[in-house]
């Protein structure tokens, strides 16, 4: 079962921040939080991920609080084409049990 | 990062027939997984499939009917038997990065059931 939980939805301007919040109030020690996009009929596409400290790619920020129990994605200029449904994901990444576990994301629409 | 393909990338099936999913990957990968996205609906884990092993299968999934190859570490197939029209989703692999800790997904097949 997944273990974080996303808005359903969230619209953002064209151009304007994207913010894109998760909790993940039982996350364990070795558990990284891990973000993913599914555009409409294609395989989900990796973002980011971190365990503690704020992350930062040419795609997207990740924040974590410091507690790590939330984050927040940030697309720093949304466009059209980051409409998509974004996903919220913790895994452990070493060892036997670093599978995938999706919950049912938040689905992103970019309005001009 | 490793580039993945699916085949076939979408079928339409009879109830009762069975369908082969093919996964190739560019690069030699020790785990990759198979999911299953119903309509409207996320992503589910069917089963862990590592080179060398019996695959792992999720609560819900049983072997008899998502049988699984691994014959070596660039190839993989999911074969959904004895098809029902609630089979009808898109399945997709995904394998492990080496190096980022990264999992990477094909682009899915579209399975339609009648």
């Amino acid at each position: 079962d997944a273990k974080t939980t996303q808005p359903p939805s969230m619209d953002c301007a064209e151009g304007r921040a994207a913010n894109l919040p998760c909790n993940h109030s039982t996350i364990s020690g070795n558990e990284y939080v891990y973000w993913y996009r599914q555009i409409h009929s294609q395989g989900p596409q990796y973002i980011i991920h971190g365990l503690k400290n704020n992350e930062t790619n040419e795609m997207a920020s990740l924040i974590i609080t410091e507690d790590r129990k939330s984050s927040t994605l940030i697309l720093p200029h949304a466009t059209l084409r980051d409409t998509a449904v974004y996903y919220c994901i913790v895994r452990v990444v070493f060892g036997n049990n670093n599978d995938m576990r999706f919950g049912a994301g938040t689905r992103l629409t970019v309005k001009p | 990062s490793a580039v993945i393909s699916q085949k076939p990338s979408r079928d339409i099936c009879q109830r009762g027939t069975s369908l082969t999913i093919q996964c190739q990957v560019d690069s030699q990968v020790t785990m990759m997984f198979w999911y299953r996205q119903q309509p409207g609906q996320s992503l589910t884990l069917i089963a862990t499939a590592n080179q060398g092993s019996e695959a792992t299968y999720e609560s819900g999934f049983v072997i008899d009917k998502f049988p699984i190859s691994r014959p070596n570490l660039t190839f993989s197939t999911l074969t959904v038997s004895n098809m029902s029209p609630e089979d009808s989703s898109i399945y997709l692999c995904s394998v492990e990065g080496v190096f980022n800790n990264e999992q990477f997904f094909g682009p899915g097949t579209r399975l339609t059931v009648l």
